[in-house]
């Protein structure tokens, strides 16, 4: 248990569902981050806030729709994905703003989506 | 920009051997080095990191040193277990910056 928590854990839809993944942190943390986790590739960062601010948008498709209403809670929402949209979605939290370089980012489990 | 090769795996051992994954990185300056570990059906977390050169990072018998002149951040351990089994990844960040830049990934295998 990481103290980041994810749901749900794992979510199929259509490509014309439109759905949300919730990622919540219970450690007080200022920094948030999605990322995607594709089979035989990096990790992905797709998005990171820093005080419920939108500080990085690493050229997502606007399918992905990010939201940060309080600095324990981060969305992702969804519409109209592909197929090639299907990965693990990783949220992840850490303690100081965007220029702490050396703090830790605790993930939580994952969203395991499929798209159809 | 920055990036993060690691070797390719699986790695297949047996229990007690040793173990080595390699990791090199590109970056300017000098950047903090991590490395997580994601045990099936899980999230990653953090193994062990290093903030600056010649540091070592230590944990559950696993460590790795900063090594700036060949820009390496190698992962060893002595005597692995079973339990050990799960895919190691190798990232950076950069001076200033939080975001990570991960490698690829590391499947290690441990038999009985």
């Amino acid at each position: 248990e990481t103290g980041v928590t994810q749901t749900p854990r794992h979510l199929v839809m259509g490509m014309t569902n439109k759905k949300s993944l919730k990622c919540e942190q219970h450690l007080g943390h200022n920094a948030m981050y999605w990322y995607k986790q594709s089979a035989k590739k990096p990790l992905e960062l797709m998005f990171v806030y820093s005080l419920e601010e939108r500080v990085e948008n690493n050229s997502v498709p606007s399918r992905f729709s990010p939201e940060c209403p309080n600095s324990s809670h981060l969305f992702l929402h969804l519409h109209t994905l592909q197929p090639e949209d299907s990965a693990l979605y990783l949220c992840a939290s850490s303690q100081g703003g965007l220029a702490e370089s050396t703090d830790t980012q605790y993930f939580g489990p994952g969203t395991r989506l499929t798209v159809l | 920009g920055n990036s993060v090769t690691q070797m390719e795996g699986p790695v297949t051992l047996s229990e007690e051997a040793f173990l080595t994954i390699n990791c090199t990185y590109t970056a300017t300056g000098y950047p903090s080095l991590f490395w997580y570990v994601q045990y099936p059906g899980e999230g990653l977390q953090l193994l062990l990191k290093a903030t600056k050169a010649d540091d070592k990072g230590s944990n559950k018998g696993f460590e790795a040193t900063y090594r700036k002149e060949t820009t390496s951040f190698h992962l060893e351990k002595g005597s692995v277990q079973v339990s050990d089994s799960a895919v190691y990844f190798c990232a950076l960040s950069p001076p200033g910056y939080s975001t990570l830049t991960f490698g690829k990934g590391t499947m290690l295998l441990v038999s009985p």
